[in-house]
C-alpha cells in the first residue's frame, strides 16, 4: 500500500500558483519525499525531491513541514501544460510505491 | 542526454498469445525497473535489476511473466501466455544507483498493451 495520501483532483487557474498537498504521517527519518507527474500517454516525469529542508528547482518548490508528516508541491505559475496527474512518493530506499495521485487541471 | 527508450509503443494481441517488450536505459544507469500501470492507477513495480542481477521480483507473476537484462544494459519483459487482465501500460525506468538515499528514477514513454 502507498504510504502517502493525496486529494483525488484539483483545479488551478492558468498563471496562478498550484499548491498540491501530500500527507505522509508514517514517514521515517531517512526517507525522502519525491514528486513525479504524468502527462497523458507519457511516462512519469521527475519533478523534485527532498528530505527535511525546502527545495526549489526550475520546475517547482517543495515545502516539507517540520515534523515531516506532510509536504506541498508548489508550481508557481501554472500553465495549461502542467495539467497532469501528480504523484507524491515516500522513498523506501529500494523502490517506489505509487498511489493514485492528484489529477491537476489547469484552467484557462 | 538520451532518455529511456522503449519499444514497441503499442501492441495488440489475443489472449493466450505471447508478447515481448524492450527497454534501453539511460547510459550508465545501473538499476532498471519494469512497472505495470493499469488504467486509472499508479504504476506498480514488477521487477528491479541491479546491473544484470534481479534485486526484487516479488510482484512479478512468474507463471506468465519473465524478464532479463543480459549484459546489464538492455532489458526485455515477456508475457506468455497473455490474459485479458494484462492489458496495461508497461513502463521501464532506470536510475544511477540502487538503495541509495537519493534515487531519482527516469521513465520511458511506455508500451501500451491491449489483450483481446
Amino acid at each position: 500500500d502507498a504510504k502517502t495520501t493525496q486529494p483525488t483532483s484539483m483545479d488551478c487557474a492558468e498563471g496562478r500558483a498550484a499548491n498540491l498537498p501530500c500527507n505522509h504521517s508514517t514517514i521515517s527519518g531517512n526517507e525522502y519525499v519525491y514528486w513525479y507527474r504524468q502527462i497523458h500517454s507519457q511516462g512519469p516525469q521527475y519533478i523534485i525531491h527532498g528530505l527535511k529542508n525546502n527545495e526549489t528547482n526550475e520546475m517547482a518548490s517543495l515545502i516539507i513541514t517540520e515534523d515531516r508528516k506532510s509536504s506541498t508541491l508548489i508550481l508557481p505559475h501554472a500553465t495549461l501544460r502542467d495539467t497532469a496527474v501528480y504523484y507524491c512518493i515516500v522513498d523506501y530506499g529500494q523502490n517506489f510505491v505509487f498511489g493514485p495521485g492528484t489529477r491537476l487541471s489547469v484552467l484557462p | 542526454e538520451a532518455g529511456v527508450a522503449q519499444s514497441p509503443r503499442y501492441k495488440i494481441i489475443e489472449k493466450r498469445q505471447s508478447v515481448a517488450f524492450w527497454c534501453n536505459p539511460i547510459s550508465g544507469h545501473a538499476t532498471l525497473y519494469w512497472y505495470q500501470q493499469i488504467l486509472g492507477q499508479g504504476p506498480k513495480l514488477l521487477i528491479q535489476f541491479q546491473n544484470n542481477g534481479v534485486v526484487d521480483d516479488s510482484q512479478l507473476p512468474k507463471d506468465r511473466f519473465s524478464a532479463e537484462r543480459l549484459k546489464g544494459v538492455d532489458s526485455t519483459l515477456k508475457i506468455q501466455p497473455a490474459k485479458l487482465e494484462d492489458s496495461a501500460v508497461y513502463l521501464c525506468a532506470s536510475s544511477l544507483v540502487w538503495a541509495g538515499r537519493e534515487n531519482e528514477q527516469y521513465f520511458g514513454p511506455g508500451t501500451r498493451l491491449t489483450v483481446t
